[in-house]
């Protein structure tokens, strides 16, 4: 069975500019969530989605939105790219939001903003 | 405000050996823990998790040990091996405004390399 699938893999951007990443859950998996990975830091929590529905988000402006699609893969927008926005991107999926559901994270698309 | 902490960047074990890895937490409202490794260019990968009910939880050669009262859990790899060498991550977890809404607050991570 295919893991959880992003697109791009990497993009380059500059400040102002809008950026759009793809998320393919796990076939039977209903929430995706959102995480930003500045280099050197942990994972940082974006928005959680289930059955299309934002069901938390996390301490980011609101230049950052997502949403999920009826077949649940997701789309992450963010508008007015600063370079502070450079990190990895990391999307995961779980069967559900419970925090007792395991989440499998996808490989992440690299964003560099120059 | 960093409410997970690995204050350990690094470390480096002989293998064959013990392996403990370090996390605190500020937040005594997080009920759920687990910790993640992660390989370059790949997303993290599920561990092992602990519930705040519990003190000990053993998979294989992964045990982690949480500590309420210390606000500390620590993940034990016995014996190490090569193929452990990764970046670890403690996560912690709660429901936020009872609304069935939940996250996961990351560490920064500890690198542990096993050397042959």
């Amino acid at each position: 069975d295919a893991g959880v699938t992003q697109s791009p893999t990497h993009l380059i951007k500059t400040r102002g500019q809008h950026v759009t990443l793809r998320c393919s859950p796990i076939s039977g998996h209903k929430s995706v969530s959102w995480y930003q990975q500045v280099l050197g830091q942990g994972p940082q929590f974006i928005f959680q989605y289930y059955e299309k529905e934002e069901r938390g988000r996390g301490n980011f402006p609101d230049r950052f939105s997502a949403r999920q699609f009826p077949n649940y893969s997701s789309e992450l927008n963010v508008n007015a790219l600063l370079l502070g926005d450079s990190a990895l991107y990391l999307c995961a999926s779980s069967l559900d939001y419970h925090q007792y559901n395991e989440q499998f994270f996808g490989p992440g698309t690299r964003l560099t903003v120059l | 405000d960093q409410q997970v902490k690995q204050n350990s960047p690094s470390l480096s074990v002989q293998e064959g050996r013990i392996s403990i890895l370090n996390c605190d937490y500020t937040n005594s409202m997080f009920d759920y823990f687990l910790w993640y490794k992660k390989y370059p260019a790949e997303g993290p990968t599920f561990l092992i998790s602990i519930s705040s009910i519990k003190d000990k939880n053993e998979d294989g050669r992964f045990t982690v040990f949480l500590n309420k009262s210390a606000k500390h859990l620590s993940l034990h790899i016995v014996p190490s091996q090569p193929g452990d060498s990764a970046v670890y991550f403690c996560a912690a977890s709660t429901e936020y405004s009872g609304a069935g809404s939940y996250q996961l607050t990351f560490g920064k991570g500890t690198k542990l390399s096993v050397i042959p």
